[in-house]
């Protein structure tokens, strides 16, 4: 089953502009990350947040968790056509042991 | 340092056939995790080993089997494939496991089920 809900499910912005993507999930956790996927291949890693954590920044990148509400949001600044990828968000269940959740994505298309 | 390695990249096969996917984890890292992804969805997860050691396993049939070597490298095998099972399968190495722990993703198996 997926924990995570992302939205929106797609994204269509202009180069420059700043995306925003959400993230809900469901069960207390000890972690979320939020990964990038071109076009089918491998996920690469873009940042992790503790659940202790609030704001964690990595480059262009800011990641905001509340724990209270469940929720979570990826902002990429100042966004660049190779941005252009799906993104999912992944939690990291308390118990669950490295064991990863993720909801089903966010198809994010950049405009150059 | 390489990253996480797959092999084969692509694999076609038919219904009732057996698939073994291999696994190489990063350098140093000792869990590796197996997930699905069909098309379209998130990645499930399938299983998890740490030290050789089954740690943790998805809602997968008994068709899904996997092991872990001394070199921390490891197989996943599909028993009597179904065309669902056609997908991208992803192995991820972690140093360890536990809370917190990155996840590194490889860059996939895509499997095809004829």
């Amino acid at each position: 089953s997926q924990q995570g809900e992302e939205d929106p499910q797609a994204l269509s912005i202009q180069e420059g502009e700043n995306a925003t993507m959400n993230c809900s999930y469901k069960t207390s956790i000890n972690n979320l990350q939020w990964y990038r996927q071109n076009s089918g291949r491998g996920l690469v890693h873009l940042i992790l947040i503790r659940s202790n954590e609030r704001e964690k920044h990595s480059g262009r990148l800011r990641v905001t968790l509340d724990t209270s509400k469940k929720s979570s949001s990826l902002l990429i600044t100042a966004s660049r056509a190779a941005d252009t990828a799906s993104y999912f968000c992944a939690t990291d269940a308390t118990g669950a042991n490295s064991k990863l959740t993720f909801g089903k994505g966010i198809t994010l298309s950049v405009r150059p | 340092d390489a990253g996480v390695t797959q092999s084969p990249t692509h694999l076609i096969k038919t219904r009732g056939q057996q698939v073994t996917l291999r696994c190489s984890p990063i350098s140093g890292h000792k869990s590796v995790s197996w997930y699905q992804q069909v098309l379209g969805q998130g990645p499930q997860f399938i299983f998890q080993y740490y030290e050789k050691e089954e740690r943790g396993r998805g809602n997968f049939p008994d068709r899904f089997s996997a092991r872990q070597f001394p070199n921390y490298s490891s197989e996943l095998n599909v028993n009597a494939l179904l065309l669902g099972d056609s997908a991208l399968y992803l192995c991820a190495s972690s140093l360890v496991t536990g809370e917190s722990e990155t996840q590194y993703f490889g860059p996939g198996t895509r499997l095809l089920v004829l």
